[in-house]
């Protein structure tokens, strides 16, 4: 069974500009999870999707941004990058009706903002 | 509000001693508890979960961890450390219901000697 996929691996961008990251969930999950990993911050809760919809955020701006497309693949936007967006993104999937909810994660993008 | 403190930054371990990285947790209600870990420019892998019922959960490679409800305590454990095992270990709490995705530690860097 494929595992949660990303892509790009690696993002380079300047100030300003838009990033946007994509995550597929394993096949038969419906729940996509965001988490940040910045350097000296750890790992935060970005955002939560579920059946197409957004279900919560984390403390985050609003430019911090996504969707959830009807295959379960979601996208995470970022706009008016700031170099401390610079960091690892992961993506997550839950499976349905498992209760206990164990978060299976992908590789992460990699995103450099100079 | 969740919370999950991982005390030691790094845990250095010969290889063949067991070894303990520790995880203490704030959480109302029944904790969901988890443990992850990440190698390098890697994202991160499911260990093993604690729901209910056993206080000890033996997960994958070996490694297994204790809940411990009156100390809020659910520490890494593994008889034997292997060089291979030598990586950033990660301590998670989930609420339930999804609300506010994982809540994780700072991690512990392991490192096990030759």
């Amino acid at each position: 069974e494929a595992g949660v996929t990303q892509s790009p691996t690696h993002l380079i961008k300047t100030r300003g500009q838009q990033a946007t990251l994509r995550c597929s969930p394993i096949s038969g999950h419906t729940s996509v999870y965001w988490y940040q990993q910045a350097l000296g911050l750890g790992l935060q809760f970005l955002l939560w999707y579920d059946e197409g919809e957004e279900r919560n955020r984390g403390n985050f701006p609003p430019r911090f941004s996504g969707r959830q497309f009807p295959n379960y693949s979601s996208e995470l936007n970022v706009n008016a990058l700031e170099l401390e967006d610079s960091a690892l993104y992961l993506c997550a999937s839950t499976p349905i009706g498992d209760d206990t909810d164990t978060q299976y994660f992908g590789p992460g993008t990699r995103l450099t903002v100079l | 509000a969740q919370s999950v403190a991982q005390p030691e930054d790094q845990v250095n371990v010969a290889e063949g001693n067991p070894l303990t990285v520790k995880c203490t947790y704030s959480v109302s209600g029944n904790p969901y508890l988890f443990w992850y870990v990440q190698y390098p420019n890697r994202g991160l892998q499911f260990l093993l979960k604690y729901i209910t019922g056993d206080n000890l959960v033996k997960g994958s490679y070996g490694f297994e961890a204790e809940f411990n409800k009156s100390q809020t305590s659910f520490h890494l454990k593994k008889p034997s450390a292997l060089v291979s095992d030598s990586a950033l270990y990660f301590c998670a709490v989930w609420g339930g219901g999804g609300a506010d995705g994982l809540t994780f530690g700072k991690g512990t860097h392991l490192i096990i000697q030759p």
